[in-house]
């Protein structure tokens, strides 16, 4: 199994502030796909970004963001304008074909929007 | 339309009771997941499944067995509960390929064991 950690168990950040969420994970495989999950109170998760590892160019959406740093094996998460429907668990997510596709998750970090 | 749902979302049992909680997906996906996020938000791979076969089983004790009738579905059964399998339960489902298909998930079904 692959592993992913995410060593920021709890954030927080004021609203409309910028945070920044770590990712870091372990693999010797050049061809894999990074993500991000939000999963609010609600339980449900919910895709909030993801990244190919062969695009050099930062994946973004709206005030997500991310900084993909491949020979660090890095992969965070930056949220901008921060809300408070921004509150969740975030948890990063890596998938690689040459591990069966699946999907290995980091323990997640908690994040508090302060108003 | 719900893309992936399972059923029940809440689910109350007592110790030694057999239960089974369903996952149905509409997204015409091929591959099915079963994961268990424990009390600290742990989200870890059970089961994994490609167009109804069993393509991951993580070291997961026995009771637990599922069951694929058809890559729409893919339910879990679960024998002899004990207190250590209270936890909330996700099935998702996604492509095989493309590898940068995400995973959409259930909304959970949480299990306490009494």
């Amino acid at each position: 199994a692959q592993t992913v950690t995410q060593s920021q168990p709890e954030m927080s950040v004021q609203e409309a502030e910028t945070v920044t969420l770590s990712c870091t994970y372990d693999t010797s495989e050049s061809d894999y796909y990074l993500f991000w999950y939000k999963q609010p109170p609600s339980r449900q998760m919910i895709l909030v970004i993801r990244q190919e590892a062969y695009k050099q160019q930062n994946a973004t959406e709206n005030r997500f963001s991310v900084n993909f740093q491949k020979a660090a094996k890095s992969f965070s998460l930056k949220i901008s304008d921060s809300q408070l429907g921004d509150a969740a668990m975030y948890f990063c997510a890596y998938r690689s074909p040459n591990t069966g596709n699946q999907f290995y998750f980091g323990t997640g970090t908690s994040l508090t929007v302060i108003p | 339309d719900t893309a992936v749902s399972q059923t029940p979302k809440y689910l109350v049992t007592q110790m030694g009771n057999d239960k089974s909680i369903k996952c149905e997906q509409n997204l015409g996906h091929d591959t099915m997941y079963w994961y268990k996020q424990d009390s600290k938000k742990f989200l870890k791979i059970m089961f994994s499944y490609n167009n109804k076969e069993l393509i991951i089983n993580e070291t997961v004790p026995n009771r637990f067995s599922p069951k694929s009738p058809d890559k729409a579905h893919l339910n879990l059964h679960i024998n002899s509960l004990e207190l250590g399998d209270s936890a909330v339960y996700f099935c998702a489902s996604s492509q095989y390929d493309p590898p940068s298909s995400e995973a959409f998930f259930g909304q959970g079904t949480r299990l306490t064991v009494v």
